[in-house]
């Protein structure tokens, strides 16, 4: 079966410093990865995918960057973290190939931005 | 880009009643909609999820409907539970295209009264 696994569960990082959040998924191959951002009682913003290693859409112009260095490895980065970027990241996967769009999402980082 | 739209923001019904959530959206290309469940502090959950080929599915007591002349969608709750109460995102997709990313609506807070 598929697991999808993000670290670390929380972080707090004080203003400027950097950001490294990594995804990983596990028991499938080639599939598609998303990050998305959820503030607190909000909806959830996407900010990035990717079909493919080295394939990065972004859909929000901000601070954060994301690369995808192996299949299954999605990493959010950011070298100068804002205030507004704290919130819970989520990290999720879709099969790359398949009759379905169904997302399944990692368990997720709650970062604190002070 | 597509914009979904989701009513009511916050929802509270008693124990034993039907809950509705609707949500409308603007891509008339779009044709996958699915369903997510979020408890506190928790990641997502697909509950049901529906293609633009159907106008009606169900899962035990949870039911979705498709109306794509009016580009909206609604899950349907019966014989609520107090572990219904979550909130419950909508999101749409236009299936087989190069995005392959889906839209959320803003959350719908659902209390079930014991």
């Amino acid at each position: 079966s598929q697991t999808i696994h993000q670290w670390p569960a929380t972080l707090v990082q004080p203003v400027g410093s950097p950001l490294s959040l990594e995804c990983t998924v596990e028991g499938t191959s080639n599939p598609n990865l998303y990050w998305y951002r959820q503030a607190a009682g909000r909806g959830l913003q996407l900010l990035f995918y990717s079909v493919g290693i080295g394939q990065i859409s972004s859909e929000v112009p901000q601070n954060l960057s994301a690369s995808r260095p192996q299949d299954r490895q999605f990493i959010l980065s950011s070298k100068k973290l804002l205030l507004s970027d704290s919130g819970f990241y989520l990290c999720a996967w879709s099969y790359g190939r398949s009759s379905t769009d169904t997302q399944y999402f990692g368990p997720g980082t709650r970062l604190t931005v002070l | 880009g597509e914009n979904v739209e989701q009513h009511p923001s916050t929802l509270s019904v008693q124990e034993g009643d039907s809950a509705v959530i609707k949500c409308t959206y603007s891509d008339s290309a779009s044709n996958y909609f699915p369903w997510y469940k979020q408890e506190l502090g928790k990641r997502p959950q697909l509950i049901i999820d529906i293609r633009s080929n159907v106008g009606e599915k169900k899962d035990q007591r949870i039911a979705v409907t498709l109306n794509k002349t009016a580009k909206h969608f609604s899950l349907h709750i019966t014989e609520t539970q107090p572990e219904d109460s979550a909130v419950y995102f909508c999101a749409a997709s236009i299936f087989d295209t190069g995005r392959r990313a889906l839209t959320f609506g803003s959350g719908t807070r659902l209390q079930v009264q014991p």
